[in-house]
């Protein structure tokens, strides 16, 4: 099935400056991948996603990446604000029938104020 | 409040003990999904109900038994549970649940389950 790697576990940047998350996949056939935001005491809500025939997608301070050759994509949060802080999930869609998403392990993001 | 809600929000029961969780939304979403999030690991999809029919049973011991009588509704059986099942038990719900679906989860704050 499909293994989805996160990095990184922890990240903490100053109000301001930009973060980045990075995912990797394995299966070559998924073609959806949604970005979700889990902040304490909630579950996760979906903040964006990208499908494989776009490279690109930007949604105001954020913006996901997708290279299909190297299966890995990014998010990428500009102007980071203290409400910007919370746990990050990247996602795959799966090939086993039903509409299955592979989660990472979720990246803690800190933004100092 | 999103549009699914899981009750209770928080649970103890001990290892003998006979539990439910349920899972309920109002929009209009015909997939619905149970997810174990225990920490340091990835969410682990657990069941997957398309148009009320189990599609996807993820190696889940018997001591879990989803029910789901329509689609708005989704519950979780819990018996003779072990403290390793201690975790937030998501549910989430999409608009779509057929092979290569790319559909967007809406998931619920989670029942915090903890078994003593």
């Amino acid at each position: 099935g499909e293994n989805v790697e996160q990095h990184p576990s922890t990240l903490s940047v100053q109000e301001g400056d930009s973060a980045v998350i990075k995912c990797t996949y394995s299966d070559s056939a998924s073609n959806y991948f949604p970005w979700y935001k889990q902040e304490l005491g909630k579950g996760p809500q979906l903040i964006i996603d990208i499908r494989s025939n776009v490279g690109e997608k930007k949604d105001q301070r954020i913006a996901v990446t997708l290279n299909k050759t190297a299966k890995h994509f990014s998010l990428h949060i500009t102007e980071t604000q203290p409400e910007d802080s919370a746990v990050y999930f990247c996602a795959a869609s799966g090939q086993t029938g039903a509409n299955n998403l592979f989660f990472g392990t979720g990246t803690r993001l800190t933004v100092i104020p | 409040e999103t549009g699914v809600t899981q009750t209770p929000r928080h649970l103890v029961m001990g290892m003998t003990n006979k539990k439910s969780l349920k899972c309920e939304q109002h929009l209009g979403h015909n997939a619905m999904y149970w997810y174990k999030q225990s920490a340091k690991k990835p969410l682990e999809l657990m069941f997957v109900y398309s148009l009320e029919e189990r599609v996807e049973n993820n190696s889940v011991p018997s001591r879990f038994s989803p029910e789901c009588p329509n689609s708005s509704h989704l519950f979780l059986h819990l018996h003779t549970l072990q403290p390793e099942d201690s975790a937030l038990y998501l549910c989430a719900s999409s608009q779509g649940a057929v092979q290569g679906g790319d559909y967007g989860y809406t998931f619920g704050s989670g029942t915090r389950l903890t078994v003593v």
